[in-house]
């Protein structure tokens, strides 16, 4: 299966602009998207096809890369942005998600 | 408006079984292949499993843990899917998400449902 790795937790000051990265352990072309989950709620969609906002999804949020390399960026960071924020592959089978990073306001 | 609505989780014995049910509206049911994806207490997402539409024979797939012990089914008459659990373990403790996913390689999870819990405990 395809392992995703992100860094577990980053704190950030309102304003800021963060980056959260995810690694393939092999590529999945530009089949990655991103979820932010708040506690008590199901997954948002934020980003598909690694670069592409979801509808309704604020400008602030933007995602890059392909292959085995991904970021969601936010720009500027909110309060409201407290959350963890996961990634999933869709490329190969089956389908896998990264154990999440927990974003923290300063 | 797209609605996903799980029920029919609950406490259950170690080795029990429970049926999960997934209701949907408010989208074209038969374009979309349907996902069952849980979370652990404190954990991560996990993938569980997934029926397909008719274009695509309603082939099915399950994650390497839950493989022989788990069934996923669909009704396109309801609009809804189903997740019969079988031979429950305490690992399969979870959230238990229902998902859509439109039939695409590069196609995400855009709607998720509120999930269900599932308590396997004796």
């Amino acid at each position: 299966d395809t392992v995703l790795t992100q860094s577990p937790a980053l704190a950030v000051s309102p304003g800021e602009r963060v980056t959260i990265s995810c690694r393939a352990s092999e590529s999945v072309s530009t089949g990655m998207h991103w979820y932010q989950q708040k506690p008590g709620q199901q997954p948002k969609l934020l980003i598909y096809g690694a670069s592409n906002l979801e509808s309704g999804v604020p400008a602030r949020f933007s995602g890059s890369g392909s292959g085995t390399d991904f970021t969601l960026t936010i720009d500027p960071v909110e309060a409201d942005d407290t959350a963890t924020y996961f990634c999933q592959q869709s490329w190969n089978d089956p389908n896998t998600f990264g154990a999440g990073t927990k974003l923290e306001l300063k | 408006e797209v609605q996903i609505l799980e029920t029919g989780g609950g406490l259950v014995k170690p080795g029990g079984s429970l049926r999960l049910s997934c209701a949907t509206s408010g989208f074209n049911f038969n374009d979309y292949f349907m996902h069952w994806v849980r979370q652990a207490p404190g954990n991560g997402l996990e993938w569980v499993a997934e029926v397909r539409n008719k274009n695509n024979n309603y082939a099915t797939y399950y994650a390497a843990s839950v493989k022989g012990r788990f069934t996923i089914s669909r009704d396109d008459s309801k609009s809804s899917v189903y997740l019969q659990v079988s031979s429950l373990r305490a690992e399969d403790t979870a959230i238990y998400y229902c998902s859509r996913l439109e039939g695409d390689i590069l196609a995400p999870f855009d709607y998720w449902g509120q999930g269900v819990m599932v308590t396997v405990s004796s």
